[in-house]
């Protein structure tokens, strides 16, 4: 069975800094991965989605790896900013036919201005 | 491309009433999913639709639930009985099959049950 896990749960910054985000999942037979953003009370943006042959995506500043043998995949944000603030979630096929999605708890992000 | 819609953004109800949600999927996805997402937690997967085709439920959807897409465009989640337990965010997502079944989700429904 399939589980998600991201750490850190929570993360407060001073703006301008760089960090990182870290998702695992314990199946590696996955053929995506999903990062999506969530502000309170909203539903979900995607950010980036990486391929399994893949190992990287960017957009703007932000910077998405996989690396499937190890189970694991991170989400680098450059530069933060205030409005970068909200729950960030990665999230993975539960199976290969339907595509639903595994999602870990999120981390939730603060960054200070 | 308008996205994905949810209608209403907000419910609140009394323990016991039926209640229905509406999801419009982005217009050519072919595949729709419903998550339930409650508070500090990941979204978690209810069912998912192929088409007209309801293809797998989540053990979490118990009898009291009920999902349509009667024409593989708009779908409607049903709850009857609503316990208080049912409270939570009810999110729609859509996606093209085999383009990397990237989902784009809606604002999803918060769901109050007194």
């Amino acid at each position: 069975k399939q589980e998600v896990t991201q750490i850190p749960a929570a993360l407060s910054v001073p703006e301008g800094e760089n960090l990182v985000l870290n998702c695992s999942f314990t199946d590696s037979a996955i053929y995506n991965l999903q990062w999506f953003r969530q502000d309170p009370g909203k539903g979900l943006t995607s950010l980036l989605l990486i391929q399994s042959s893949q190992r990287e995506q960017t957009s703007g500043r932000l910077n998405a790896s996989l690396d499937k043998s190890s189970g694991r995949s991170t989400l680098y944000i450059a530069a933060s900013q205030p409005g970068d603030s909200a729950t960030y979630l990665c999230a993975v096929p539960g199976s290969s036919n339907t595509g639903k999605l595994i999602f870990g708890q999120g981390t939730t992000l603060q960054v200070k201005p | 491309d308008t996205g994905v819609s949810q209608n209403p953004r907000h419910k609140i109800t009394k323990r016991g009433q039926n209640v229905t949600f509406r999801c419009d999927p982005i217009s050519e996805h072919n595949r729709l999913y419903w998550y339930r997402q409650t508070l500090g937690q990941g979204p978690e997967f209810l069912t998912y639709f192929q088409n007209e085709a309801q293809l797998e439920k989540s053990r979490l959807l118990s009898d009291r639930f009920s999902a349509e897409r009667p024409k593989g465009s708009f779908s409607t989640l049903e709850i009857q009985r609503t316990e208080q337990g049912d409270s939570a965010m009810y999110l729609c997502a859509s996606s093209l099959m085999g383009v990397g079944n990237e989902q784009f989700f809606g604002p999803g429904t918060r769901l109050t049950v007194l």
